[in-house]
């Protein structure tokens, strides 16, 4: 069973630019959340959507928006890149949504760098 | 303000001996934890869960304890081996409305085992 893919793995981007990110997550799995890591501030929960629908948000402003497809697969888009997004974005899937067993798999990240 | 805390950034431990990796967390009504560990370069992985309702869960090397009352869990690992370096996750669950579920990250702890 193929496990959640992200592309693109790494990027660079200047400043004021806008970037997407795309997730597909494993087959079946309906759930797929976004989270951000950086090294001060450890795995920050950015939202999650399940059957097409943002479930969940976390703390982050609206320059930070997804979707997600009827096929499961999402994507992320943050604009008007500041210095402070430089980070590791992690897609993670789950079967029935983020259920309170927790568990999650995590693709291996898209690693974002603002200049 | 956060609400999974992970006090120590890391932790170097030697071959053989016991790591205890500590998380403390301050939402009572989180009644899930789970212990993430992540690789370099890798997304992080599942690692081993405990509900709210019980005080220890063991998988093979790995023994979570909760505490409830001190809001405290800890992950144990018996005997340490050099692939177990890694980044710990401690994570909780706590109920968002309908049929959602939100999950908490703390900052990570990095556990170095020496040979």
């Amino acid at each position: 069973k193929a496990g959640v893919t992200q592309t693109p793995r790494y990027l660079i981007k200047t400043r004021g630019q806008q970037v997407t990110l795309s997730c597909s997550p494993i087959s079946g799995h309906r759930s797929v959340s976004w989270y951000q890591q950086t090294p001060g501030q450890g795995l920050q929960f950015l939202f999650e959507y399940f059957s097409e629908t943002q479930r969940n948000k976390g703390n982050f402003p609206g320059r930070f928006s997804g979707r997600q497809f009827s096929n499961s697969r999402s994507e992320m888009n943050v604009s008007t890149l500041e210095l402070g997004d430089s980070a590791l974005y992690l897609c993670a899937s789950s079967p029935f949504g983020t259920a309170n067993t927790g568990e999650l798999f995590f693709g291996e990240g898209s690693r974002l760098t603002v200049l | 303000d956060q609400q999974v805390k992970q006090n120590s950034p890391s932790l170097s431990v030697q071959e053989g001996r016991i790591s205890i990796l500590n998380c403390d967390y301050t939402n009572s009504m989180f009644d899930y934890f789970l212990w993430y560990k992540k690789y370099p370069a890798e997304g992080p992985t599942f690692l081993i869960s405990i509900s709210s309702i019980k005080d220890k869960n063991e998988d093979g090397r790995f023994t979570v304890f909760l505490n409830k009352s001190a809001k405290h869990l800890s992950l144990h690992i018996v005997p340490s081996q050099p692939g177990d370096s890694a980044v710990y996750f401690c994570a909780a669950s706590a109920y968002s409305g309908g049929s959602n579920y939100k999950l908490t990250f703390g900052k990570g702890t990095l556990l170095t085992v020496n040979p």
